[in-house]
């Protein structure tokens, strides 16, 4: 099981702002990271599969970068609205197809 | 979404009884997996298979066993549930590619009494 750590635990923003966290993982044989949006009382929605150093992806206002160099992925989320709250999981892959998961930064954005 | 379902989706049993959880997927895919929720601890595999009757221990898997007899169901069972291991349960399911998603299915929300 691989460490991965996630940063901050939870975070407030207020309607309109953006903001950005952290997830931190080993560097080395690095293989695939994963970031998902988890609503309470739902399943885990995936969001980005990131494999290259220097990836960039996006969704609508939510992007992701990937550092596999110095092992760590952000996560930003442009002009939050109330339906961006929820946590944000980020998971490192091995190369025998098993995911550790971060416990998750929870984003909660105030009207 | 993915063809992931779970069954039962609740369940409520009492100390020392054995339950199984069902994990049903259309998709055809070869990795199959059995996570558990906890606070503090966000998802922590529990099994993982990846072929039919090939299976492996996660993080957490004493007091879990496991079956996989065929490509699209994976079968969790607790052979002796206790009051720690209430919880819920998700299933995911992924190909074999290296930029493949890892699909979740609803949970199961399980209580041990």
């Amino acid at each position: 099981i691989l460490n991965v750590e996630q940063s901050p635990q939870s975070l407030h923003v207020q309607e309109g702002d953006s903001t950005n966290f952290t997830c931190s993982f080993p560097s080395s044989n690095f293989y695939a990271l994963h970031w998902y949006r988890w609503e309470t009382a739902k399943s885990p929605e995936a969001l980005f599969v990131m494999t290259l150093n220097g990836d960039e992806k996006k969704k609508g206002r939510i992007s992701a970068t990937l550092n596999t160099k110095e092992g760590y992925s952000y996560l930003y989320i442009k002009g939050s609205q109330p339906e961006d709250s929820a946590t944000y999981l980020c998971a490192l892959r091995s190369n025998d197809y098993k995911l550790s998961f971060g416990a998750g930064t929870t984003v909660t954005v105030r009207a | 979404d993915a063809g992931i379902t779970q069954s039962p989706r609740h369940k409520v049993t009492e100390t020392g009884t054995p339950v199984t959880l069902r994990c049903h997927q259309t998709e055809n895919h070869r990795y199959m997996y059995w996570y558990r929720q906890d606070p503090g601890h966000g998802l922590r595999l529990i099994h993982y298979s990846y072929g039919v009757k090939d299976t492996d221990k996660g993080e957490v898997s004493d007091g879990y066993s496991v079956s996989r007899s065929k490509t699209e169901d994976f079968l969790l069972t607790l052979e002796s549930a206790t009051s720690s291991q209430t919880s819920v349960y998700f299933c995911a399911i992924a190909g074999g590619q290296r930029t493949d998603t890892q699909y979740f299915g609803p949970g199961t929300r399980l209580t041990v009494l």
